[in-house]
């Protein structure tokens, strides 16, 4: 079956640190990628996405590449923020009769001042 | 636009109660899912519907749990009768069906469910 790993946090960083927060998956086809944030008290919003190799996702400083050869689509940020401490969901999708996303189980930031 | 709507946000009830959670899915989404988050089991899903049926509920985890969707603007979960262990934030989101496999869900702020 389909299957996504995540890094095991809590991850925690000091202000400005540069953030890599790991992301391989398995799948049967050709998958969409994605990463949402969920912040405390709130659901999961999309952060970024990509739908076919070599694609690169971007938004709010974060970015991540589709890597087919790797089977990976790892989230990086040069200088994280304290605003940037959330919990952090790999996702991906397939297409083929059955819809069914795949979520991993989250990696925890915690940025310090 | 209004994102997902869920309600009540927080519901706090005792064992052998019934509980009804609600969700109200943006317009014009044609996908719409239920989830249950743990701090064991992580992100769950629950049920998801296309079109107001029901396509998949393999991850109901019992007879307890029932999910409706009456029309394309409103759906339900409930639970009857509630058990502690059914305690966790349960999440609704919904996504246009154009592209199904490039489009992200969009979540509602969930329900934060405690069972006494």
């Amino acid at each position: 079956g389909n299957s996504v790993t995540q890094m095991e946090g809590p991850v925690t960083l000091s202000e400005e640190a540069f953030l890599t927060i790991n992301c391989t998956y398995t799948a049967t086809g050709y998958p969409s990628l994605f990463w949402y944030v969920q912040y405390p008290g709130e659901g999961l919003q999309l952060l970024l996405k990509a739908t076919k190799a070599d694609d690169k996702g971007s938004n709010k400083g974060f970015e991540a590449t589709y890597r087919k050869e790797t089977t990976s689509f790892h989230l990086e940020k040069g200088s994280v923020q304290v605003s940037d401490s959330a919990v952090y969901f790999c996702a991906l999708t397939l297409g083929g009769g059955s819809y069914i996303p795949t979520f991993g189980r989250g990696t925890s930031l915690i940025v310090h001042p | 636009d209004a994102g997902v709507i869920q309600s009540p946000r927080h519901e706090v009830t005792e064992m052998g109660q019934e509980v009804t959670l609600r969700c109200k899915p943006i317009s014009g989404h044609d996908y719409l899912f239920w989830y249950r988050q743990t701090m064991m089991r992580g992100l769950e899903l629950l049920i998801y519907f296309n079109n107001n049926v029901p396509i998949d509920d393999s991850g109901m985890p019992e007879d307890r749990f029932s999910a409706k969707m009456p029309n394309a603007s409103f759906s339900t979960l409930k639970i009857q009768p509630s058990e502690p262990r059914d305690s966790a934030v349960y999440f609704c989101a919904s996504s246009s069906g154009q592209g199904i496999t490039n489009q992200p869900q969009h979540f509602g702020d969930g329900t934060r469910l405690s069972i006494l």
